[in-house]
């Protein structure tokens, strides 16, 4: 079972270009999640979606964007990358909204 | 908002017992979960407790006291593999989750 995977596994981005980071589930969870992991900081969330077609802000979504065009995929964009975006970012999902949360092997990102 | 304190680094010995506190105040609150991040790696769920009392799962127990605004992860039994990042998280009443910044616990043998 591949559980949740996310692309690509790093990379390295200039500033002022746009990307997009991938995000599949395979559990048919309802609720899915991004967040960044930054030193010292711990883990922040960005945005959320409690269900395919919706979604919602979290504690740091300036610079971010999503959406939930299915139950499988949600991707998370920065129109126009800041150094500031540097960071590790994680994709995760759970059954129900009050319930564990599963994550994705996560994804390195670099903004120069 | 939410505000979670857990110490930022523990050591302890090979089959030794290590207890990770963690306090918390949050606007409204549905649950306290833990999870183990190794080095590199994404955050792996261990426990979740949503009602006062101890949980337990085999060499890992987590209590809750929610009067206290207070748990702990308590690993029995240490092995080297349990060298990683602890962290504590709290579901609030939106459903949101927030994060404790980890505890590093290092096992030496």
């Amino acid at each position: 079972t591949a559980g949740i995977t996310q692309a690509p596994t790093s990379q390295i981005l200039a500033a002022g270009r746009s990307m997009t980071l991938r995000c599949t589930q395979d559990m048919r969870h309802n609720a899915m999640y991004w967040y960044r992991q930054d030193l010292g900081l711990g883990l922040r969330l960005i945005h959320y979606s409690n269900t395919a077609g919706t979604t919602g802000k979290g504690e740091v979504p300036d610079g971010y964007s999503v959406s939930r065009a299915n139950t499988d995929d949600f991707p998370l964009t920065l129109a126009s990358a800041v150094p500031s975006q540097t960071s590790v970012y994680f994709c995760a999902s759970s059954d129900n909204p009050q319930g564990p949360q599963y994550f994705g092997p996560g994804t390195r990102l670099l903004v120069l | 908002g939410q505000n979670i304190d857990q110490p930022t680094e523990m050591t302890a010995t090979e089959g030794a017992i290590v207890q990770i506190n963690c306090t918390y105040q949050t606007s409204g609150f549905n649950g306290l979960f833990w999870y183990q991040q190794h080095a590199g790696e994404a955050p792996t769920f261990l426990s979740y407790n949503v009602l006062d009392g101890l949980e337990e799962k085999g060499r890992f127990s987590s209590f809750l006291s929610r009067s206290k605004g207070y748990s702990y992860l308590l690993l029995k039994e240490l092995q080297m593999k349990d060298s990683a990042s602890y962290l504590c998280a709290v579901i609030s009443n939106d459903y949101k989750l927030s994060f404790g910044a980890g505890t590093t616990v290092t096992v030496r043998a």
